[in-house]
Formats: structure tokens, sequence, C-alpha cells
């Protein structure tokens, strides 16, 4: 079986600070790893993925996030938060080549 | 705007009616996914087209809901008898290219709240 487990359904940090959002994986092959954007009362955008060819995975709005196998974790982080990033976030995985399984979110509130 | 299009964004019914939403995915774009998403959680996958062909539906999808995808372009998102448990946003997305991998871009989504 396949799954994601965010750790932390609420992050805050204060502008300026590094954000650290965390996801960890479960598969039974290789899988290809998202992380997604949702605003309130949108679809979700999406950030970045990982499909093997490199660990570190660079995506918008300043994003990046890291593959790594031996921890199986696929942590999102950005150098400095601005207040628009404040948002829910997505961690999702596939092996099936369709259908993505999400994790539960991870709020992040963002303090001035 | 050449995303993807939801209609309606939000529909309010009575228990035991029958709703449908609709979807225009991006115009190139082959593949189309619907997914539901309750307060709190994450998106869960609901079904799967590729062109006019449903290859895939989850176990959550239950005979109460149908779905199509005539012409291999909108789709249509019907649930039957509506129940309260049925509440949550709706979401389509659609992918392009050979491969799953083009990822998905999601819409907006349709909340449905069943009274």
């Amino acid at each position: 079986a396949q799954s994601v487990t965010q750790l932390g359904s609420h992050v805050s940090v204060s502008e300026g600070a590094l954000v650290l959002l965390r996801c960890n994986y479960s598969s039974s092959v290789p899988p290809y790893l998202f992380w997604y954007v949702q605003y309130p009362n949108q679809g979700l955008q999406l950030l970045l993925k990982y499909t093997s060819a490199a660990t570190l995975v660079k995506g918008i709005n300043g994003f990046e996030a890291e593959f790594k196998k031996s921890e199986t974790s696929f942590h999102l982080t950005k150098p400095s938060a601005h207040m628009s990033d404040a948002a829910e976030y997505f961690c999702a995985l596939t092996n099936s080549g369709y259908a993505l399984n999400f994790g539960k979110g991870t709020s992040l509130l963002v303090t001035p | 705007d050449t995303g993807v299009s939801q209609d309606p964004r939000h529909k309010i019914t009575k228990r035991g009616q029958n709703v449908t939403f609709r979807c225009d995915p991006i115009s190139e774009h082959n593949r189309l996914y619907w997914y539901r998403q309750t307060l709190g959680q994450g998106p869960e996958f609901l079904t799967y087209f590729q062109n006019e062909a449903q290859l895939e539906k989850s176990r959550l999808l239950s005979d109460r809901f149908s779905a199509e995808r005539p012409k291999g372009s909108f789709s249509t998102l019907e649930i039957q008898r509506t129940e309260q448990g049925d509440s949550a946003m709706y979401l389509c997305a659609s992918s392009g290219g050979g491969s799953f991998y083009g990822s998905p871009y999601f819409g907006p989504g349709t909340r449905l709240t069943v009274l």
C-alpha cells in the first residue's frame, strides 16, 4: 500500500523565517511525489514534483523539496516566508500512473 | 483563461435530490480525474478517464455516483439520491501527454452542501 504522512497539521512561522513542511511516504515501489498548495476556496496548484530525475527539486514561488530514499521523506522548504505563502499544503504520491494519494495537509500560518 | 473550469462553483441541495457537476479540462489534455475533498482532509481519488474511456474507479465511488466524458472533452459527475455524507468539495483535474507525469492541473472545485 502507498501512503503519505504529513507531520504537523499546523505550522506557524514568522515572515522572513525558514519554512519547513514535512512529508514522509510509504511505497512498495519507487514513487512519484508532488507538493500542491491550496488557497482558501480554490483548487490545488502544483508547486513541484519528483519523478526520479534529480533528488533536489525546485518549484515555483521559491519552494524546493529533497527526495531522501533512506529516510522515505520529501520535505518542502523555502528559505524566507512571505505573508502570501499562508495556505494549505498537500504532499501527494503516486505509483499507479493515474491516482494521486494525498496527505491530510499542513496549514501554514505566516505571522508579521 | 485556459485552465480547468468547473460548474457550478457551489451547489446546495436537499437530501435525496440528484445533482450534476461539469468539468471542462485544459483543451489539449487527454486525461481527466475527479477527486473529493472533505473538510480538513486531503483530496481522495474518485475516478479517471483517458479520452472518453473511464479506466479506473475508486471504491469510494458508490453506485449512486456516475461519471461520463463523452467525446473525450468535458466530463460530468452525477450523484443520485444525495446524502448528507456527500457534502464535500468535488475537484476535477486534467493532464496531458503520453504520461501522467505531465502532472494534473486542478480546477477550482464544486462545493456541494446536502441539507
